[in-house]
């Protein structure tokens, strides 16, 4: 069975502030997916970022940054020097392929993050 | 290109009534995909297709069906709805190059009330 978990439930920050999103997860695939989504308070949901399972390296793009750990099963998301329009609830999701094609994604139940000024 | 859109944007109904949710991309993408998201649950698939014609059951299928007779449109039924069926529903599509790596763009969201 798949699972992902966002132990964070809720964050707040002020604006400027780093802050991290965690997120874990469980899988017994040796090859898989791992998604970070955005749902800004409009409601829709924008993708941020896919990493494999064989790529560990970190990765940057602007404020944004994530890094992979396969040895904890950690996919953390950290964003550098924060502002109000990052407030959203951000959600990791793991893939999983279905029967006959296409995947599935297993999402975590989001982190809600607050940036005040 | 407007991506992947939805139909309607907000639905109130009462219970033991019918609606049917249109969902349509215009990215020539293969697979198409329903969700609910509920509070405290992430987002959990209802159904999904991987072609024209094609459909299979997801995680939480019951009291929903589904049909996609032409490529760029995917149909969510609900026959008889109830009020565990209030949620917002998105829908989402992927291009099928390698299944695992696709990744899945979503639709603005449809909000359901059951009364």
């Amino acid at each position: 069975a798949q699972k992902v978990t966002q132990a964070q439930t809720e964050i707040s920050v002020v604006e400027k502030e780093d802050v991290t999103l965690d997120c874990v997860y469980e899988t017994r695939d040796t090859t898989y997916y791992l998604f970070w989504y955005k749902q800004p308070p409009s409601g829709e949901l924008v993708f941020l970022i896919r990493r494999n399972s064989f790529d560990e390296q970190n990765e940057i793009s602007g404020r944004y940054s994530w890094n992979f750990q396969k040895s904890t099963s950690s996919f953390n998301f950290t964003i550098t020097a924060s502002q109000v329009v990052d407030s959203a609830v951000y959600f990791c999701a793991l893939t999983l392929i279905l029967t006959g094609g296409g995947n599935k994604l297993t999402f975590g139940t989001g982190t809600q993050l607050k940036v005040e000024l | 290109n407007a991506g992947v859109t939805q139909t309607p944007k907000f639905r109130v109904l009462k219970t033991g009534q019918s609606m049917t949710l249109l969902c349509a991309q215009d990215m020539n993408h293969e697979y198409m995909y329903w969700y609910r998201q509920d509070p405290g649950m992430g987002l959990r698939l209802i159904h999904y297709s991987v072609g024209e014609g094609t459909t299979a059951k997801g995680e939480v299928p019951d009291g929903y069906n589904v049909s996609r007779l032409k490529k760029q449109n995917f149909l969510l039924g609900l026959e008889s709805a109830a009020p565990s069926q209030t949620s917002v529903y998105f829908c989402a599509s992927s291009y099928s190059v390698v299944a695992l790596s696709d990744t899945q763009y979503f639709g603005p969201g449809t909000r359901l009330t059951v009364l």
